[in-house]
């Protein structure tokens, strides 16, 4: 089954203990991102990937890293996680043809709670 | 940096009414269009997606769109909703010029039986 998935779905933390939520998709898709998601915010894109070892910076990007060593792994680290990371995390991906984005698919979410 | 406006953010309806929800975005240029819906507790499912030719585009449920490059408009329509369309709705661009996905801030949608 062609599916993003997300570990851990959910999580609380305290404030600067390092975390890193993986993200893994099986449809060999070129492109990946991070997204939080905050009422009355909408989502927010936080990092992207192209391809592997290719990371650009989204409209959120403090305060997270990711990284791109495999092409179907994704992984969202907050080195030192703050309360106002409490959020609802989202991981997607999509395939790149011609150049042209298809749709993205979802993970199921992962929310995470610092406190 | 892009903004995508929704201007409805909580939508009430008796089922069998029509469903109109808009969606500007800020973008002079080629844009790739979408609207998602994400059901209570569940993740983000994709409705539609314009990308080029007829302005009109039809997606799953009933669902369809149509994008007005002059008003830089992508409003989402259903002549009729169910008790089962109630849900969060976003819009979503993505221009031309770079490889970021801009959101709007969503509507939720509650139908009435």
């Amino acid at each position: 089954e062609a599916q993003v998935t997300q570990n851990p779905r959910y999580l609380i933390t305290v404030t600067g203990k390092k975390l890193t939520v993986t993200c893994s998709q099986n449809m060999n898709h070129e492109y990946m991102s991070w997204y939080r998601q905050d009422p009355g915010l909408g989502l927010r894109q936080i990092y992207y990937s192209m391809n592997v070892e290719v990371t650009d910076k989204g409209d959120v990007p403090e305060g997270y890293k990711v990284s791109r060593k495999e092409k179907r792994n994704f992984p969202l680290i907050l080195e030192s996680p703050s309360p106002n990371q409490t959020s609802l995390y989202f991981c997607a991906s999509s395939s790149l043809s011609g150049g042209t984005h298809n749709e993205q698919f979802f993970g199921p979410g992962t929310r995470l709670t610092v406190l | 940096a892009q903004s995508v406006s929704q201007h409805n953010h909580h939508v009430i309806l008796s089922e069998a009414a029509s469903l109109e929800l808009g969606c500007n975005y800020s973008y002079g240029g080629t844009v790739n269009l979408f609207w998602y819906v994400q059901y209570p507790g569940q993740h983000l499912q994709l409705l539609l997606k314009y990308f080029s030719g007829d302005p009109l585009v039809k997606g799953i449920k009933g669902f369809e769109a149509e994008f007005i490059k002059s008003k830089f408009s992508f409003n989402l329509r259903k002549p009729s909703v169910q008790w089962s369309d109630t849900a969060e709705y976003f819009c979503a661009v993505m221009t031309n010029t770079g490889n970021q996905f801009y959101f709007g801030t969503g509507t939720s949608l509650t139908v009435i039986p």
